[in-house]
């Protein structure tokens, strides 16, 4: 089992350019997450899906969409990127709601 | 004010010693979860507890709700235990997403 994967690892963008982080999990977990981490910051909370067909915002949403194409994938798309969205991305999954997660190994961004 | 609070932000400590992070919640749980990030970012699980006491190998996790507080203890504390150890709180409202203190970064010297 990979446990969740993410793609790319890392990303260099300009102000503007659009792109999509992908995130992939075989563990059949029924929640997935979207964090971002930033130097003195702590993990914070994108986006959301409790379950497969739902998503919800979290702390920080702004600039941000994402899609639960299906159960196991769970994309977040950046529209037009800006350099407050330099970052480190890590995609997390757990079995329901409140459980254990496991994390991916983190997209590191770069917005120029 | 952070909901999740930890302390120390940082620590550094000689090989052997006994090693105690503490996580306080100002928030309502329905469970506290303690994450190891190694040097080379990856996150890993070491716990999740909504009461009492959890032992894994040489770590031992302790909650005591009334107080809103978790301790994380590394017993024979070892270089490879280098990291950051992040506390995080499910709380009790909607989805229950975890809440996350701004992490410990540890630094075990031989």
């Amino acid at each position: 089992n990979a446990g969740v994967t993410q793609t790319p690892k890392f990303q260099v963008l300009k102000t503007g350019q659009s792109m999509t982080l992908q995130c992939a999990q075989d563990m059949n977990h029924n929640s997935m997450y979207w964090y971002r981490q930033d130097p003195g910051m702590g993990l914070r909370l994108i986006y959301y899906s409790a379950s497969e067909g739902t998503t919800d915002k979290g702390e920080v949403p702004n600039g941000y969409n994402v899609s639960r194409l299906n159960k196991r994938e769970f994309s977040l798309r950046l529209e037009s990127a800006a350099p407050s969205q330099t970052s480190v991305y890590f995609c997390a999954s757990s079995r329901d709601s409140g459980e254990t997660q496991y994390f991916g190994p983190g997209t590191r961004l770069l917005v120029l | 004010k952070n909901e999740v609070e930890q302390s120390p932000q940082n620590l550094t400590a000689q090989e052997g010693e006994f090693i105690t992070i503490n996580c306080s919640y100002s928030v309502g749980i329905s469970a506290l979860h303690w994450l190891q990030q190694h040097p080379g970012g990856g996150i890993v699980s070491l716990f999740m507890l909504s009461s009492g006491k959890k032992k894994h190998g040489r770590l031992i996790a302790t909650i005591n709700i009334q107080e809103k507080h978790s301790s994380l203890h590394i017993t024979a504390s070892h270089p490879r235990d280098s990291a950051v150890y992040i506390c995080a709180a499910t709380d009790f409202q909607g989805a229950q997403k975890l809440v996350f203190g701004q992490g410990t970064r540890l630094t075990i010297n031989p």
